[in-house]
């Protein structure tokens, strides 16, 4: 199976700061990488699909990029309210398997 | 509105075995995949099983083959997933979700919890 790594497991960054996560998968899953951000004690919400396609609804400052196995998340101007766990997501074939998620907190 | 209501959690001794259901509304169920996706507390999101549209093809974690068994009743729109054999690691809140084909949609429900424990 496909394993999914991330990085940094864990960062903190002050407000207005430019943030990246990468995703890497272990084979080529094309562009079929979803990102998600999940808010303490809240369902998981869909940020990103396609790799970089936003989901509607979704602030613009969040932006995704990669194709292949090497995948990025970038929030350009980090808000108080960004504050989350952030997963990737590989949905080409079961398993679809999550990242191990990354947690973002304000300095 | 789209709903995806699960139902069915509760506490069990190991060993123990509980269904859960997964009630869609606002949309049709039988036109997509569906899955079910799990998180222990203070854990990450991990995938527990999937099923197609038809229900002909179903799909599982490694590690929970043979214990857990989704299926799905397209004329009640709901999903299931029969759990047995339960273990304290499957504590945990059990979403049922539609997590692939995004271009028409995303949902997830609020979870339901299962506590397995004596």
């Amino acid at each position: 199976d496909i394993q999914m790594t991330q990085s940094p497991s864990s960062l903190s960054a002050s407000v207005g700061d430019r943030v990246t996560i990468t995703c890497r998968a272990s084979q080529v899953i094309s562009n079929y990488l979803a990102w998600y951000q999940q808010k303490a004690g809240k369902v998981p919400k869909l940020l990103i699909y396609g790799a970089s396609t936003l989901q509607s609804g979704v602030p613009s400052r969040f932006s995704g990029s990669g194709s292949g196995t090497d995948f990025t998340l970038t929030i350009s101007s980090l808000q108080p309210e960004d504050v989350a766990t952030y997963y990737c997501q590989k949905y080409n074939s079961a398993p679809l398997t999550f990242g191990p998620g990354t947690k973002v907190d304000i300095k | 509105e789209v709903q995806l209501v699960e139902s069915g959690g509760g506490f069990v001794q190991p060993g123990g075995s509980l269904r859960l259901s997964c009630a869609a509304s606002g949309f049709s169920i039988s036109n997509y995949v569906m899955n079910w996706v799990r998180q222990a507390p203070g854990k990450g999101l991990e995938w527990v099983s999937g099923i197609s549209a038809s229900g002909s093809s179903t799909y599982y974690a490694d590690s929970l083959k043979g214990r857990f068994f989704i299926s799905r009743d397209n004329s009640k729109n709901t999903l299931y997933l029969q759990m047995n054999s339960l273990r304290a690691e499957d504590t945990a809140l059990y979403y049922c979700a539609k997590i692939t084909s995004y271009s028409s949609g995303c949902y997830w429900g609020q979870g339901t919890l299962v506590t397995v424990s004596s």
